[in-house]
């Protein structure tokens, strides 16, 4: 069974700081990995994704997510952060099999921007 | 183009009644998710429709739960009846290809 952790429930980071958010996943081969951020009142929204090929993947906003196989980790980061990222970030799995859509998730981040 | 719309958006029960929450996808998707994030937790997956069809229903926690997407469009989830660990936010996602999921914003459930 595949499953995701997130160890940092909470991270409070200067504006204008740079920016790591850790995901560790457990999963028999390679999966295809997501980061969602949800901000207040709002639906999760899909910062990137891995599926395959390059392991270091840009998204939207500046946020960038490397894949270690090595190290079964899928961290998010951005150079510098702004106040509008506040919000709570999600890492997810999925199996790359037909049928098998289902997403697993982590605990989430909450990251808390401070002047 | 509209996105992933949930309704009602906050829903306060008691224990014993019955709650239907409804998840309207963005037009012409053809997968369905419905998600819950008991408080504090993980986002747990519940079930998969594929048009009207359940592709994977794996993660309905158990019989009280009934969901359902008539013609391939809108869909409900109804919890019949209702207990107190059934509250959370549950979200309903819309796709029409593998990892490109809108979410909804939510509905937030509270079981008193």
């Amino acid at each position: 069974a595949q499953s995701v952790t997130q160890p940092d429930i909470h991270i409070t980071v200067s504006e204008g700081a740079s920016l790591e958010l850790r995901c560790n996943y457990s999963y028999g081969a390679t999966p295809y990995l997501f980061w969602y951020v949800q901000s207040p009142g709002q639906g999760l929204q899909l910062l990137l994704k891995y599926f395959s090929g390059d392991t270091l993947v840009q998204g939207i906003k500046g946020f960038e997510a490397e894949f270690k196989r090595s190290q079964s980790s899928f961290n998010l980061r951005k150079p510098s952060v702004h106040w509008s990222d506040a919000a709570e970030y999600f890492c997810a799995v999925g199996a790359p099999d037909f049928g098998n859509e289902k997403l697993t998730f982590g605990t989430g981040t909450r990251l808390t921007i401070i002047p | 183009e509209a996105g992933v719309t949930q309704f009602p958006s906050h829903s306060v029960i008691e224990k014993g009644q019955t709650v239907t929450l409804r998840c309207d996808p963005i037009s012409g998707h053809d997968n369905l998710y419905w998600y819950r994030r008991v408080m504090g937790k993980e986002i747990k997956f519940l079930l998969h429709f594929v048009k009207e069809s359940k592709q994977d229903e794996s993660g309905m926690p158990n019989n009280r739960f009934l969901a359902e997407r008539t013609g391939g469009t809108y869909s409900t989830l109804k919890v019949q009846p209702a207990e107190l660990e059934d509250s959370g936010v549950y979200f309903c996602a819309s796709s029409q290809m593998r990892g490109r999921e809108f979410f909804g914003p939510g509905t937030r459930l509270t079981v008193l």
